[in-house]
């Protein structure tokens, strides 16, 4: 039933350590993305992927790695959490590019960088 | 490059009165605009989208929005608002006026509803 899903919805780690968000669609859509949240900024694309095994660069992608193996997966990695990356994470997906396709939210995480 | 304007960061609004939320965009040419609905604690959900033709468009729950063009704006209307409508409302515009589907994002809107 799911649609998309993310794990862990809260996380709270240490500066420097590795943390992987993930995110999961059971729709076989071509498109995925990572944006974050944050006051005053709204959300800001990180990374997106058009298919398994491609991936590109969005607004803010410093600090961040993905990697797309499988059509359905598409995690994030913070290989040094920083501070600057507490944030809440948004994964979402699209059945295709282009203006028409209509992105699908996942329910975020909260992920908080001591 | 393209950008989304939310002047207004917060509003409040009692149930039953009417709604407007404010966005301005930046873009040459005819942009794709989408107004997103962030429950607390969930993700982001579809109110409406523009991308030609009529300029008033309507969306769920019964909101609608309108393209003008000359102003460059797309504001979000609901003639009669109800408690169930508070949330943070982002405007959204395409990148690159549609080649993809990256899309930019307004700051947001938070909206407080009073009995």
């Amino acid at each position: 039933d799911a649609g998309i899903t993310q794990s862990p919805r809260y996380k709270i780690t240490e500066t420097g350590r590795q943390v992987t968000l993930m995110c999961h669609q059971t729709w076989s859509h071509s498109y995925m993305f990572w944006y974050r949240q944050d006051l005053g900024h709204g959300l800001r694309l990180i990374y997106y992927s058009a298919a398994a095994d491609i991936t590109d660069k969005g607004e803010v992608p410093d600090g961040y790695v993905v990697s797309r193996s499988k059509t359905e997966n598409f995690p994030l990695t913070l290989e040094s959490a920083t501070r600057s990356q507490t944030s809440v994470y948004f994964c979402a997906s699209s059945v295709a590019g282009g203006p028409f396709n209509e992105q699908f939210f996942g329910p975020g995480t909260r992920l908080t960088v001591l | 490059a393209q950008s989304v304007t939310q002047p207004d960061i917060h509003i409040t609004v009692s149930e039953g009165a009417s709604l407007e939320l404010r966005c301005n965009y930046s873009y040459g040419a005819t942009p794709y605009l989408f107004w997103y609905v962030q429950s607390p604690g969930q993700g982001l959900q579809l109110l409406l989208k523009y991308f030609s033709g009529d300029t008033l468009v309507q969306g769920i729950k019964g909101f609608e929005a309108e393209f003008k063009r000359s102003q460059s704006s797309f504001n979000l209307r609901k003639p009669s608002v109800h408690w169930s409508d508070a949330a943070e409302y982002f405007c959204a515009v395409v990148e690159g006026g549609g080649a993809t589907n990256k899309l930019i994002f307004g700051t947001g809107t938070l909206l407080a509803v009073q009995p």
